[in-house]
């Protein structure tokens, strides 16, 4: 089976631009979670996505949005980018509806924000 | 809220020697599930270990194993007979199980270096 994918796997953003990254998980996954990298605040939780619902949310604000497609693809969107969402954005699937018990990790995607 | 703290920002080790890597976390949760994910400079993360809260047996993978200390809340990962490939940052990751899907908490990280 094919991996995680993430495309694009390089971004380079101009401060007040939105940016749109998407994930294709593994096939027969359901479980879509999105985490941010960053050298300050370490692996942080964006959101997760089941069966096209948003079932968790972590502490980010409201510019950061996602939605996942019937194919169980995914994108994560985030509005009038600032310097601080400079970030590596991972996403990863499983194929459990218990979507944090084996999680599978895509190579990410390097946002950079000028 | 449910922390993770890795207390070692980088170890080192020999190649074919025993390394010990540290974690600890908060949670007031009794049944849960404890991860030690890799992250090499491909920045691929990969599952090396996991633990459920509820078995009292330390979770073994070939050359890795852990050491899980429920009631001093402590999870650390050994690493026997290291190799170049385990050069890589690991991360210590907490999931609480139940309704909260998606979300794992991650420690800081620490940078394991193996000499040849």
């Amino acid at each position: 089976k094919a991996g995680v994918t993430q495309t694009p796997r390089y971004l380079i953003k101009t401060r007040g631009q939105q940016v749109t990254l998407s994930c294709s998980p593994i096939s027969g996954h359901r479980s879509v979670s999105w985490y941010q990298q960053t050298p300050g605040q370490g692996l942080q939780f964006l959101f997760e996505y089941f069966s096209e619902t948003q079932r968790n949310k972590g502490n980010f604000p409201g510019r950061f949005s996602g939605r996942q497609f019937s194919n169980s693809r995914s994108e994560m969107n985030v509005s009038t980018l600032e310097l601080g969402d400079s970030a590596l954005y991972l996403c990863a699937s499983t194929p459990h509806s218990q979507s944090s018990y084996e999680q599978y990790f895509g190579p990410g995607t390097r946002l950079t924000v000028t | 809220a449910q922390t993770v703290t890795q207390s070692q920002p980088e170890m080192s080790v020999q190649e074919a020697e025993t390394v010990t890597l540290s974690c600890t976390y908060d949670t007031s949760e009794s049944d849960y599930y404890l991860f030690w994910y890799k992250q090499p400079p491909s920045r691929q993360m990969i599952l090396v270990i996991r633990q459920e809260a509820y078995k009292q047996q330390n979770a073994t993978e070939n050359r890795f194993s852990v050491n899980f200390q429920k009631a001093a809340k402590s999870f650390s990962l050994k690493i026997s007979d290291s190799q170049l490939g385990d050069a890589a940052m690991y991360f210590c990751a907490y999931w609480a199980g139940g309704t909260s899907y998606g979300k794992l908490t991650f420690g800081q990280g620490t940078i394991l270096t193996v000499h040849p």
